[in-house]
C-alpha cells in the first residue's frame, strides 16, 4: 500500500510554544491530505482538509489561527499547533488521498503539552 | 447531518471465534464505505466497498455491502490475538471532499 509517513511521532512541549507536524507521502503525489485529532478509545476527529496550493478547509469548531495548515507540495502538508496549551495535548493523524476515496494515514503524533 | 454508527462498540472472544462488526449509515450522495483497521497507531485500510452485494475478501476477513439497508458487516473467521484492534468504518461522499469515521468496534481477542 501508500506510505505516508509522520514525523515527529511524539513531541513534548512547554504551554505557548508552537508545534510543528510534518505528513509527507512518500511514493505518490497528493493533492488533498487530512489531519484528524483522536483521543483516547474515540474515533478520529477531522480537523481540516488540506489542499495542494490553496487554503485549507476546516471543520467547525476548529480553530484556523490555532492550527496552521501549510500545503506547500503535493507531498508535504504542516500542521503547526500555535501557542499549545495542555487541552492541545492529543494524539494527531494525517492521511493522504490516494486513488478514489481512500486515505493512507500516517503513524501519528503525540503530542504533549506541559 | 450524515452520520456513522458501529455496533458493537466494544466485543471480547477468544481465539478460534467468528466475528460480525456491523456499520450502518446516513451518508448524503454516499460514494462508497471503507473499513480500516487502528492497532496502535495509524489505521490501515482494509476494504473499499462501492457496490452492493459484492464481497470483498482478504484471508480471514470479508466485507459486504448492502446499500438498500445502508449497511456493511466485516466478517473475521478464526479469530487470532493479533486481531485484536479498533476496527474503524467510514463513508466517503460525491464529491469526494471527507469521510465521515465511525467510533470504531474494538476487538479484543483472548487466547
Amino acid at each position: 500500500g501508500a506510505v505516508v509517513s509522520q514525523h515527529p511521532s511524539w513531541v513534548i512541549c512547554k504551554s505557548g510554544t508552537s508545534v510543528k507536524i510534518e505528513c509527507r507521502s512518500l511514493d505518490f503525489q497528493a493533492t488533498t491530505m487530512f489531519w484528524y485529532r483522536q483521543f483516547p478509545k474515540q474515533s478520529l476527529m477531522l480537523m481540516a482538509t488540506s489542499n495542494e496550493g490553496s487554503k485549507a478547509t476546516y471543520e467547525q469548531g476548529v480553530e484556523k489561527d490555532k492550527f496552521l495548515i501549510n500545503h506547500a507540495s503535493l507531498t508535504l502538508s504542516t500542521l503547526t499547533v500555535t501557542s499549545a496549551h495542555p487541552e492541545d495535548s492529543s494524539f494527531y493523524i494525517c492521511s493522504a488521498k490516494r486513488e478514489v476515496n481512500i486515505q493512507y494515514f500516517g503513524a501519528g503524533t503525540r503530542l504533549s503539552v506541559l | 447531518e450524515d452520520k456513522v454508527v458501529q455496533s458493537p462498540l466494544s466485543l471480547v472472544v477468544h481465539e478460534g471465534d467468528t466475528v460480525t462488526l456491523n456499520c450502518s449509515y446516513e451518508v448524503t450522495n454516499f460514494r462508497s464505505l471503507l473499513w480500516y483497521k487502528q492497532e496502535k497507531k495509524a489505521p490501515t485500510f482494509l476494504f473499499m466497498l462501492t457496490s452492493s452485494g459484492i464481497e470483498k475478501k482478504s484471508g480471514r476477513l470479508s466485507s459486504i455491502l448492502d446499500k438498500k439497508e445502508l449497511s456493511s458487516i466485516l466478517n473475521i473467521t478464526a479469530t487470532q490475538t493479533g486481531d485484536s484492534a479498533i476496527y474503524l468504518c467510514a463513508c466517503a461522499r460525491i464529491p469526494y471532499d471527507k469521510v465521515i469515521f465511525g467510533p470504531g468496534t474494538s476487538l479484543s481477542v483472548i487466547p
